[in-house]
């Protein structure tokens, strides 16, 4: 079965410092990989989202940067966190199956920032 | 981009009652998902559902694409329902991508 690796789960950071956070998928190839954020609130937001191997597409012009070195990792850094990137990261997996159609869509269980 | 537009914002419920949740999307989609957040903030798919009629247990959802709307519905309601309900599209060329609705906040109280 497929499964999403998602740590740490909560992390508090000063400003300034760097961040990396890790995600990674279990039981599937080649799957489309995404990094969303919730604020306070309760919308998410698409940051970033990854196609293949190399492949990012940024959403939203941020402090933040997002790299896939294998088929089943993806990874969110910065390298000097601010204030505002505070919030609830998750990751997110979905495989093609045919043009316009996905499966899935399963999320990781998050990563609670707090940048201090 | 794709507006989705989801109310009641907020929803107090007693255990045992009935509820409509909806979602009005401003284009057309190929991929229309639910989802619930609970406390802790685990997001769990509920339903595909880009068209049609779908039913799992208790929750059952509809969406009428042509009319660009479609509708959870819980049924006898347990305090397990409490979380937020998230409607979520994307359109063919979007790789996946979904857009979120703002959610809707379930209380089920006992």
């Amino acid at each position: 079965s497929q499964t999403i690796h998602q740590w740490p789960a909560t992390l508090v950071q000063p400003v300034g410092s760097p961040l990396s956070l890790e995600c990674t998928v279990e039981g599937t190839s080649n799957p489309n990989l995404y990094w969303y954020r919730q604020a306070a609130g309760r919308g998410l937001q698409l940051l970033f989202y990854s196609v293949g191997i190399g492949q990012i597409s940024s959403e939203v012009p941020q402090n933040l940067s997002a790299s896939r070195p294998q088929d089943r990792q993806f990874i969110l850094s910065s390298k000097k966190l601010l204030l505002s990137d505070s919030g609830f990261y998750l990751c997110a997996w979905s495989v093609l199956v045919t043009q316009g159609f996905f499966y899935g869509y399963t999320f990781g269980s998050g990563t609670r920032l707090t940048v201090v | 981009g794709i507006q989705v537009e989801q109310s009641p914002p907020d929803l107090i419920l007693q255990e045992g009652a009935n509820s409509t949740l909806r979602c009005n999307f401003s284009d057309s989609v190929n991929n229309l998902q639910w989802f619930h957040q609970n406390p802790w903030g685990q997001l769990i798919n509920l339903f595909y559902i880009p068209s049609g009629t779908k039913q799992n247990g208790r929750l059952s959802a509809t969406t009428v694409a042509t009319e660009r709307y479609s509708l959870l519905y819980i049924s006898s309601s347990q305090t397990t329902d409490s979380g937020v309900y998230f409607c979520a599209v994307g359109s063919t060329d979007s790789w996946g991508k979904l857009q979120f609705g703002a959610g809707t906040q379930v209380v089920v109280t006992p």
